[in-house]
């Protein structure tokens, strides 16, 4: 089976600007979780869609929203962006409800000028 | 909510030696507890896991061990390589798939 994707893998943006990174999950997964990883603060929880819902939230302001498509693809959209969203977000797929493994994808490695 | 710490930051160990690096947790709730292992500029790879519902489990030169009473769990890699060499990230989760990681630990292998 083919892994998770992740697209565009770089990004550069200008503050104020908006993004949408988009993740692809294993074929047949029907979990998408978002990370967003930085040297300061670590791996953080975002959100997670199952089944084109989302079924938890982390602690990030509104400016951090996703959605899941009924192929499974999901999309983070991040607007207005600070300095601070520079960042690796990877998307990880898992296969069921309930807790499962989670598989990350490659990452988009985002910088904000 | 929950809180997961790891220990240590950074560990040098010389080639066939042990590793063990440490997590605990806040969240009593939590029932899965994952290691993710992360070489510079790829992304995290699942190593072994282990549910709630059992004290240990091991694969080949990895294990995990876990207590619930204490609320802590551990990695331990046996006769390191230096392809071991990398930031392992332990993680606990009570929901979903919403995962709480610790902060990283730096493992170096010296041969």
């Amino acid at each position: 089976k083919a892994g998770v994707t992740q697209t565009p893998r770089y990004l550069i943006k200008t503050r104020g600007q908006q993004v949408t990174l988009s993740c692809s999950p294993i074929s047949g997964h029907r979990s998408v979780s978002w990370y967003q990883q930085t040297p300061g603060q670590g791996l953080q929880f975002l959100f997670e869609y199952f089944s084109e819902t989302q079924r938890n939230k982390g602690n990030f302001p509104g400016r951090f929203s996703g959605r899941q498509f009924s192929n499974s693809r999901s999309e983070m959209n991040v607007s207005t962006l600070e300095l601070g969203d520079s960042a690796l977000y990877l998307c990880a797929s898992a296969g069921t409800s309930g807790t499962d493994t989670q598989y990350f994808g490659p990452g988009t490695r985002l910088t904000v000028l | 909510g929950e809180n997961v710490e790891q220990h240590p930051s950074t560990l040098s160990v010389q080639e066939g030696d042990s590793a063990v690096i440490k997590c605990t947790y806040s969240d009593s709730a939590s029932n899965y507890f994952p290691w993710y292992k992360q070489e510079l500029g790829k992304r995290p790879q699942l190593i072994i896991d282990i549910r709630s519902n059992v004290g240990e489990k091991k694969d080949q030169r990895i294990a995990v061990t876990l207590n619930k009473t204490a609320k802590h769990f551990s990695l331990h890699i046996t006769e390191t390589q230096p392809e071991d060499s990398a930031v392992y990230f332990c993680a606990a989760s009570r929901e979903g798939n919403k995962l709480v990681f610790g902060a990283g630990t730096i493992l170096r292998v010296k041969s």
